[in-house]
């Protein structure tokens, strides 16, 4: 099994240009959520699912967007890049049910100029 | 609503010596509370975690931390650092089933000095 995988692992975007960061995980978890870490300020949520057709926004959704069309998948798009979007983005995935803990991946570390 | 704060952003000790990273939360309902540990350029790995059973919760690599109700305190402790525990330690909460999801701690940076 390979997890969580995220891709890319870096990026550079100039300001105003949109993209695409992508998700995957072959553990059949329902739950999937991106993250961002800025520094001493831990990770916040930005969107999450529960299931396949299914997402919510999270503490910081200004600016993204996401879909989840497979139990596998869970991109997050950025519309237009601005500096404030300059973090380390992580994604993770759970089983339902609380009792277990979530599987990150290795992160996306993004800057815009 | 939940929270969570670790009280200490950086932590040093020397190499053989005990570790104590402090964490206290916050929550309306019974929480499952975890520590994950993010080495450096890595993603975060999964500590530890506590879902209402032992109180008291071993963990990989020699931590354990132990779930105290009435202090609403959830430490993270180790008998003996090694230098390879160095890395940025998350205190997390998590409604019991929620799709919420995490609360993350800031973060605390531990430091072993040779």
């Amino acid at each position: 099994n390979a997890g969580v995988t995220q891709t890319p692992k870096f990026q550079v975007l100039k300001t105003g240009q949109s993209m695409t960061l992508q998700c995957a995980q072959d553990m059949n978890h329902e739950y999937m959520s991106w993250y961002r870490q800025d520094p001493g300020m831990g990770l916040r949520l930005i969107h999450y699912s529960v299931g396949a057709g299914i997402t919510d926004q999270g503490e910081v959704p200004n600016g993204y967007n996401v879909s989840r069309s497979t139990t596998e998948d869970f991109p997050l798009r950025l519309l237009s890049a601005a500096p404030s979007q300059t973090s380390v983005y992580f994604c993770a995935s759970r089983v339902p049910g609380g009792i277990g803990g979530y599987t990150f991946g290795s992160g996306t570390r993004l800057t815009v100029v | 609503a939940q929270s969570v704060t670790q009280l200490d952003s950086h932590v040093s000790v020397s190499e053989g010596t005990p570790v104590l990273l402090r964490c206290n939360y916050s929550s309306s309902y019974s929480p499952s509370l975890f520590w994950y540990v993010q080495h450096p350029n890595k993603g975060l790995q999964l500590l530890l975690k506590y879902t209402s059973a032992a109180t008291l919760v071993k963990g990989i690599n020699g931590f354990e931390a132990e779930f105290k109700k009435s202090e609403t305190s959830f430490h993270l402790t180790k008998p003996s650092a090694h230098m390879s525990d160095a890395a940025e330690y998350f205190c997390v909460v998590s409604l019991s089933g929620s799709a919420r999801q995490l609360t993350f701690g800031s973060g605390t940076q531990l430091t072993v000095l040779p």
